[in-house]
């Protein structure tokens, strides 16, 4: 059972305009909220983090939005540029009871920015 | 070095033999992680390392997996008598401080580029 979910697997969006990643997820212990860019042959790289007490962050272009109501986040790229297109994880932590906050990630979604 | 490296990065088994793999986290990071990465999914949590304590190894699949640190800093994810289903990249990451049940800290974990095992 998939305590995360990314149920886009793939988007397309064009060069300039928003990009928009969705993720939803069921354990209502989670937290702290993630998200991970990945280019192939690479490690996934920190992009952006929000926690439950919040509802938006900001850093840049991106901006991830936290709905705790509906166990919703999403993530916006704006503008999109082409060096954005890799796969975008969404992980969620809690206190694992052992003091070890282990990420639960989703499967991904693969953003393809279109020069 | 400046980033989490991992070796080897590409590994091929044979069904039955022992696999080693290592990592070597960013100097003095507290905390290891271990993740299993199967192919079209998410990362899956493995194991976690606060220096050289084993604190949760919840998610080791099997007896046939075993991870150390011995001296805190370098670490190594042993897989024996390997199967077709072990196939995988295993990703290795660090963060800065380790964790307390009272005082819960989140920290970036920095990833490794992974070792990509094949299990023929």
């Amino acid at each position: 059972d998939q305590q995360v979910k990314q149920n886009s697997p793939s988007l397309s969006v064009q060069e300039g305009r928003i990009s928009i990643l969705n993720c939803d997820y069921t354990n209502s212990m989670f937290d702290y909220f993630l998200w991970y860019k990945k280019y192939p042959a690479e490690g996934p790289t920190f992009l952006i983090s929000i926690s439950s007490i919040k509802d938006k962050n900001e850093d840049g272009r991106f901006t991830v939005f936290l709905n705790k109501s509906a166990k919703h986040l999403s993530l916006h790229i704006v503008p999109s540029q082409p060096g954005d297109s890799a796969v975008y994880f969404c992980a969620a932590s809690a206190n694992s009871g052992a003091g070890s906050y282990q990420l639960t990630f989703g499967k991904g979604t693969k953003l393809s920015v279109i020069p | 070095g400046a980033g989490v490296s991992q070796s080897p990065r590409y590994k091929v088994a044979k069904r039955g033999q022992d696999v080693a793999l290592r990592c070597d986290p960013i100097s003095g990071h507290v905390s290891l992680f271990w993740y299993q990465q199967a192919l079209g999914q998410g990362p899956e949590f493995l194991t976690y390392f606060q220096n050289e304590a084993q604190l949760d190894k919840s998610g080791l699949p099997s007896d046939r997996f075993f991870a150390e640190r011995p001296e805190g800093s370098v670490s190594t994810l042993k897989i024996q008598r390997t199967q077709q289903e072990d196939s995988a990249v295993y990703l290795c990451a660090s963060s800065r401080s380790g964790v307390t049940l009272e005082v819960p800290l989140i920290d970036t974990q920095y990833f490794g580029p992974g070792t990509r095992l094949t299990v023929l």
